[in-house]
């Protein structure tokens, strides 16, 4: 059974252009999440998809996009790349659960490494 | 502004040893406490968690303690061992932000041999 995977691992990019991630969650999840890591710092919500709609949101404008397709995978786009958006891109899946157990289920991917120069 | 705040971001300690790895939070409305462990050129990977409600949670060699007076919260790994060796996440939620949650910076532990 795979895990998250996200593709891909590496990735670099000039200012002003755009950039597409793609995740697939843990087989028998149907949410995702999406996080960034800068480095030296902890991962930041961006967002969380379910039911192929963004539920929630971080403090990240709106250059930072987010799809979910029926198979529960999800991509993240980011417009007009800008050099402080060079960070680890995480993903992670997890299983609609009421309450908050479902933290202790969200499964990781290893990332995407973006390097905006 | 740094609501989860892990202070040290790096340990040292010898195999056998006990590692303790602190958190201080600001925000008194956080009601439930992670803690992620996070290996190089891999996603971070769920440890243990603390509700509010209590002051411990013990799993294996790890445990976690929580002084909600204080706002801190500890890790403790007993006995450490070098696949230990990572960086440890310390995490919180509350139900004011939709359950967002709110990371600290991490800190690199180190056991050795």
């Amino acid at each position: 059974d795979a895990g998250v995977t996200q593709s891909p691992t590496h990735l670099i990019k000039t200012r002003g252009q755009q950039v597409t991630l793609r995740c697939s969650p843990k087989s028998g999840h149907d949410t995702v999440s999406w996080y960034q890591q800068a480095l030296g710092q902890g991962p930041q919500f961006i967002f969380q998809y379910y039911e192929e709609e963004e539920r929630q949101r971080g403090n990240f404008p709106d250059r930072f996009s987010g799809h979910q397709f029926p198979n529960y995978s999800s991509e993240l786009n980011v417009n007009a790349l800008l050099l402080g958006d060079s960070a680890l891109y995480l993903c992670a899946s997890s299983l609609e659960l009421a309450g908050r157990s479902s933290y202790n289920e969200q499964f990781f991917g290893p990332g995407t490494r973006l390097t905006v120069l | 502004d740094q609501q989860v705040k892990q202070n040290s971001p790096s340990l040292s300690v010898q195999e056998g040893r006990i590692s303790i790895l602190n958190c201080d939070y600001t925000n008194s409305m956080f009601d439930y406490f992670l803690w992620y462990k996070k290996y190089p050129a891999e996603g971070p990977t769920f440890l243990i968690s603390i509700s509010s409600i209590k002051d411990k949670n013990e799993d294996g060699r790890f445990t976690v303690f929580l002084n909600k007076s204080a706002k801190h919260l500890s890790l403790h790994i007993v006995p450490s061992q070098p696949g230990d060796s990572a960086v440890y996440f310390c995490a919180a939620v509350w139900a004011g932000n939709n359950r967002k949650l709110i990371w600290g910076l991490g800190t690199s532990l180190a056991v050795n041999p």
